[in-house]
C-alpha cells in the first residue's frame, strides 16, 4: 500500500531563512507527487506537482521540489521564507491513471517576523 | 482557478441526528469527488470516492451505512452523517477532480460537532 512520510511535524524559522521539508513515499511503481499548502483558516491549495520529466519542479510563491527516485523522496524547498509562508504543508502521492491520493501527516511551518 | 464550495461551513448537532454536507464545484464539472476527514493535528484521511451517477467507493474501515454519499450531478456531491455520535465530530473536506490535469480542488471544509 502507498504511504507518505513527512519527517518534521513542526518547523519554526525566522524570515529569510531557507526551508526544506522532507517527504518520502512508499510505492513500487510510477507515482505522481504533490505538495499542498493550507494557510490558517483557508482551504488546501496546490503548491506544485510532479508527473514526469525534469525532477526539479517549480511551483507558486517561490517554492520548488526535487524528485529523487532512488530515495523515494520529494522534498520541498524555498530559499528565503516569509512570514506569510506560515501554514501547514502536505505532501501527497497518487499513481498515474488512479486518482486516489494519499496524504502525509503534514508539517506546520511557523515563520517568525 | 477552479472553485469548490462546501455547505455548511460548521454545524453543531445533537447525538442521534443526521447531518448533510454539500460539496459543489462552482465553475467546472466533476465526475469524481473525494471526501476526507481531518482530525486535529493529523492529515487528511480519505473516506470515499464519489462518482457521478454511481455508488461511492469507500475506504477500508469507513462505514458506508453511516456516511452516505450521493453524487447526483456533475457539480454536487453530498455526505450525510447518519445517527451522528460525538466521535463523528471532525473536520470534513471534499475535493473535486479535474481528471485531465490529475488535480484536485479542495473545498474549505465543514466542521461538525456532535453534542
Amino acid at each position: 500500500a502507498q504511504s507518505v512520510s513527512q519527517h518534521n511535524h513542526h518547523v519554526i524559522l525566522s524570515e529569510a531563512a531557507s526551508l526544506e521539508l522532507g517527504c518520502n513515499y512508499s510505492y513500487g511503481g510510477t507515482v505522481n507527487l504533490f505538495w499542498y499548502v493550507q494557510y490558517p483558516g483557508q482551504h488546501l491549495q496546490l503548491l506544485l506537482k510532479y508527473f514526469s520529466g525534469d525532477p526539479l519542479v517549480k511551483g507558486i510563491k517561490g517554492f520548488e521540489a526535487e524528485f529523487i527516485k532512488s530515495k523515494f523522496s520529494f522534498n520541498l524547498r524555498k530559499p528565503s521564507v516569509q512570514w506569510s509562508d506560515t501554514a501547514e504543508y502536505f505532501c501527497a502521492v497518487n499513481d498515474p491513471g488512479g486518482f486516489k491520493t494519499i496524504f502525509g501527516a503534514g508539517t506546520r511551518l511557523f515563520v517568525k517576523a | 482557478g477552479a472553485v469548490v464550495s462546501q455547505h455548511p461551513s460548521w454545524v453543531i448537532c445533537k447525538s442521534g441526528t443526521s447531518v448533510k454536507i454539500e460539496c459543489r464545484s462552482l465553475d467546472f464539472q466533476a465526475t469524481t469527488m473525494f471526501w476526507y476527514r481531518q482530525f486535529p493535528k493529523q492529515s487528511l484521511m480519505l473516506m470515499a470516492t464519489s462518482n457521478e451517477g454511481s455508488k461511492a467507493t469507500y475506504e477500508q474501515g469507513v462505514e458506508k451505512d453511516k456516511f452516505l454519499i450521493n453524487h447526483a450531478s456533475l457539480t454536487l456531491s453530498t455526505l450525510t452523517v447518519t445517527s451522528a455520535h460525538p466521535e463523528d465530530s471532525s473536520f470534513y473536506i471534499c475535493s473535486a477532480l479535474v481528471a485531465s490535469y490529475n488535480e484536485q480542488f479542495f473545498g474549505p471544509g465543514t466542521r461538525l460537532t456532535v453534542l
